[in-house]
């Protein structure tokens, strides 16, 4: 079952900021968020992970909130080329492994 | 520093067939996992391998089997092939149980 809870679709213009929201209310306290993005069919490419502390990489920022249930992955300047599908993910720990639970995920559309 | 490679990119089978899908991790990665993404829907988790055993396993029958050699490279089994078999299987391969994966572009399946 997924964890997570995304917008089905999003829309943001060229060189703005795209923010994704993630509800992840059932989320433990040693469960990880990560955030994946797929471009049109190829495998997902790995985006940024946290657990309770805002991250950022060079490609986007990830901001958890205080309780956990909620996080916010930032693309501070988004281009054409970051349309995809993005995934939000919970990953669990599971029968002494660790899993990821994927949830639906929003296609982002970046328009010009 | 090659990723993950998949082979083949894409095969058509037909109904009760049987089909090997093959992965080789990324360099210095020795956990590999599989996932079924059918067409628009996140990718389901199907099982993971290390040290040549199958550590867990997702909600698949047993149709569904794998294998992974001295050399962390691993093959997905699938046995009587049906129509909802088609999909795209995703390979991952992380350094280790915890995380950090590395997903191949798949293996689009589709079965007639």
């Amino acid at each position: 079952d997924a964890k997570t809870t995304q917008p089905p679709s999003m829309d943001c213009a060229e060189g703005r900021a795209a923010n994704l929201p993630c509800n992840h209310s059932t989320i433990s306290g040693n469960e990880y968020v990560y955030w994946y993005r797929q471009i049109h069919s190829q495998g997902p490419q790995y985006i940024i992970h946290g657990l309770k502390n805002n991250e950022t990489n060079e490609m986007a920022s990830l901001i958890i909130t205080e309780d956990r249930k909620s996080s916010t992955l930032i693309l501070p300047h988004a281009t054409l080329r970051d349309t995809a599908v993005y995934y939000c993910i919970v990953r669990v720990y599971m029968d002494s492994n660790y899993q990821l639970i994927w949830g639906a995920g929003t296609k982002l559309i970046i328009k010009p | 520093d090659a990723g993950v490679t998949q082979s083949p990119t894409h095969l058509i089978k037909t109904r009760g067939q049987q089909v090997t899908l093959r992965c080789s991790p990324k360099s210095g990665h020795d956990t590999v996992s599989w996932y079924q993404q059918a067409l628009g829907q996140g990718p389901q988790f199907i099982f993971q391998y290390y040290e040549e055993e199958e550590r867990q396993r997702g909600n698949f029958p047993d149709r569904f089997s794998g294998h992974q050699f001295p050399n962390y490279s691993s093959e997905l089994n699938v046995n009587a092939l049906l129509l909802g078999d088609s999909a795209l299987y995703l390979c991952a391969s992380s350094p280790d149980r915890v995380g950090g994966y590395t997903f191949g572009s798949g293996t689009r399946l589709t079965v007639v």
